[in-house]
Order: structure tokens, then sequence, then C-alpha cells
């Protein structure tokens, strides 16, 4: 069935350093690809998507590019700060069928 | 922007107890769901509706049920509440009738304690 994969965390980093959360997914047909990102206490909120291969989805300094060969959407950001601390979630969706498949989460901690 | 609201945002109950979540939304959106999430299991799906007085079981749905009377409005019921129910409870909402593809936009979420 379909899937999402993500890397286990927790993962922590310092400040400015550069981030990479891999994603990879199992699905017939042609997902979307989504990054959700959940700050403390808060619910999920969507960072950026992908809907078709060769994508690229960016906000506030995040990106992922959909990537069908490899079956990957990883996240990556060139310089975190502190206020990236929060939990990434991975996820898919299909324009047929009615469920949205969440990856298990990685928690981000960055320090100053 | 859409806002999608949750009663609680911290509830403490007893075991055996009758537990109502309320979610609202205000964009008139055709699709709901509920999600628990759990440390180290990610979200998981209770039920979805994609229509008014529609409603379809997700991945987890034994010991709940749902209730949508009105298109705004999803309501999770725990008919007896037990232990293994502590969890933390998201509300979504999406656009798109019966298709799922599309952004969903979250709640902040109900930490229930079942004592």
């Amino acid at each position: 069935g379909d899937s999402v994969t993500q890397m286990e965390g927790p993962v922590t980093l310092s400040e400015e350093a550069f981030l990479t959360i891999n994603c990879t997914y199992t699905a017939t047909g042609y997902p979307s690809l989504f990054w959700y990102v959940q700050y403390p206490g808060e619910g999920l909120q969507l960072l950026l998507k992908a809907t078709k291969a060769d994508d690229k989805g960016s906000n506030k300094g995040f990106e992922a590019t959909y990537r069908k060969e490899t079956t990957s959407f990883h996240l990556e950001k060139g310089s975190v700060q502190v206020s990236d601390s929060a939990v990434y979630f991975c996820a898919l969706s299909k324009n047929t069928g009615n469920q949205f498949y969440f990856g298990t989460g990685t928690s981000l901690t960055v320090i100053p | 922007d859409v806002k999608v609201t949750q009663s609680s945002r911290y509830l403490v109950k007893r075991t055996g107890e009758k537990v109502f979540l309320e979610c609202v939304q205000d964009m008139d959106h055709e699709n709901m769901f509920w999600y628990r999430q759990d440390p180290g299991l990610g979200l998981r799906l209770i039920y979805f509706s994609y229509d008014v007085k529609m409603k379809e079981k997700g991945d987890i749905p034994e010991g709940y049920s749902v209730s949508r009377e009105k298109k705004e409005r999803f309501s999770l019921i725990l008919e007896s509440a037990s232990t293994n129910q502590t969890s933390m409870y998201l509300c979504a909402s999406s656009n798109g009738g019966a298709e799922f593809y599309n952004e969903q936009f979250f709640g902040p979420g109900t930490r229930l304690t079942v004592l």
C-alpha cells in the first residue's frame, strides 16, 4: 500500500548548520507530496508542497524536490535558526483515493 | 486564512466517561478529518467525512464514532473512554469533494488524558 518513510530523529543542529531530513515514499500513480511542520504546542501547518515530478517546493528557506526516479522528497535548508525547532512531517496524497499518508515525524532542535 | 478550531486544548476525563471533541472550520471545506498523534507513531487517521452526514472509517476507528450534522462541524465521540485513548487529537479540513489531494488545514489539537 501507499506509505511514507522519513528519517528517524531526533535531530540536533547548531544554528546556521545545513539541514537535510530524508523522506521516501511508496505509491502507485502520481501522488502529491507535502512537508508539514508542527511547532511546540500547535497543530500542523503546511510548509511546502509539490504536485508533480521534478517540481520544487519552497518556503521560509526550506526546499524539497519531487524525485520520481528515487521516490524521494527530502527537505533541506541551508542555514537553520533556533526558531526552526519543530517536528517535521512528510506526507503524500493522490488525486484518486481518499487519504493522506503521513510519515512518523522528525524532531529538530536547533541550539544557539 | 483558513481557521480550524477545536473546542479544548487540554481535557482530562475518567475511564468510562463519554467524551466529545468538537471541531469547527470556517472555510466551507467539504472534507474533515480526525487524527490521533502518538510519539513514534506519527498521525493515524481515525475517521473522515467528505460531506454532511457522510463518514468513513480510517485506520483506527475502534472505540470512536463521529458526527457531521453541519458542514462546518465535525465531532469525535469516545463512547466509553479508556486509558489507551490518552493522546493528542488533531482535526483537519480540506477542499475538494471526495478527492483528498489538496492541502489539509489543521486545528491546534486537543490533548486528552484519560485517568
